[in-house]
């Protein structure tokens, strides 16, 4: 059974960083794109970036471009991403996703970790 | 970038009831459309792929139709446990979202 378990949210104050996880099991996380996004309280749906099965190609929503880090580590099975200059605006759920065997839209979702943003 | 916009923003019906939820793409995705219904708290959940392939696992009451730009998600009888908010996204080019569909079944 594909698993993927967000971790790392919190408080942090606006301008400061936080660097969230994704602990993946049940599948060949080498195998596969992932990706982050995010929904603000009461809100909808906003892809925030990707990463290829290597590690080697990101692409980010241009929101959080320069300031958000995607990465992974296919030895530890986890997703990471690293948020600095956070703002107000970033305060959302953030889940991590992970696309179909056969196409590039998240099948199968975490249960998400909150950050919020406030002084 | 590409723009989704779902219409209505909610909707009520009655349990049994055949309703229907539009998307359109603010420019040409083919056919690389997909629904995902979202319950309070939870994770969204993939229910329709390539804008008609029903995912494995989700009744058959949900179908998806459309491409180029105009797609429809409808859900033959409404049940109970089908009160949600519903999401298509496009996923040609990125990822793009449309705004949510909530559906309270009376």
């Amino acid at each position: 059974e594909v698993q993927l378990e967000e971790s790392g949210g919190g408080l942090v104050q606006p301008g400061g960083s936080l660097r969230l996880s994704c602990a993946a099991s049940g599948f060949t996380f080498s195998n596969y794109w992932m990706n982050w996004v995010r929904q603000a309280p009461g809100k909808g749906l906003e892809w925030v970036a990707h990463i290829n099965p290597a590690g080697s190609e990101e692409s980010y929503v241009d929101s959080v471009k320069g300031r958000f880090t995607i990465s992974r580590d296919n030895a530890k099975n986890s997703l990471y991403l690293q948020m600095d200059s956070l703002r107000v605006e970033d305060t959302a759920v953030y889940y991590c996703a992970r696309d179909r065997d056969d196409a590039a839209l998240p099948q199968h979702w975490g249960r998400g970790t909150l950050v919020t943003i406030s002084s | 970038d590409i723009q989704m916009t779902q219409s209505p923003a909610t909707l009520s019906a009655s349990v049994g009831d055949r309703v229907a939820i539009t998307c359109r793409a603010s420019q040409y995705i083919s056919t690389y459309l997909a629904w995902f219904q979202q319950k309070p708290g939870k994770a969204p959940k993939l229910l329709v792929y390539e804008a008609s392939s029903l995912e494995s696992g989700v009744p058959s009451r949900f179908s998806g139709s459309g491409s180029g730009t105009e797609f429809t998600l409808t859900i033959s009888s409404l049940q109970p446990d089908d009160s949600a908010t519903y999401y298509c996204q496009q996923y040609n080019t990125y990822w793009t979202f449309g705004q949510g569909t909530k559906v309270e079944v009376k």
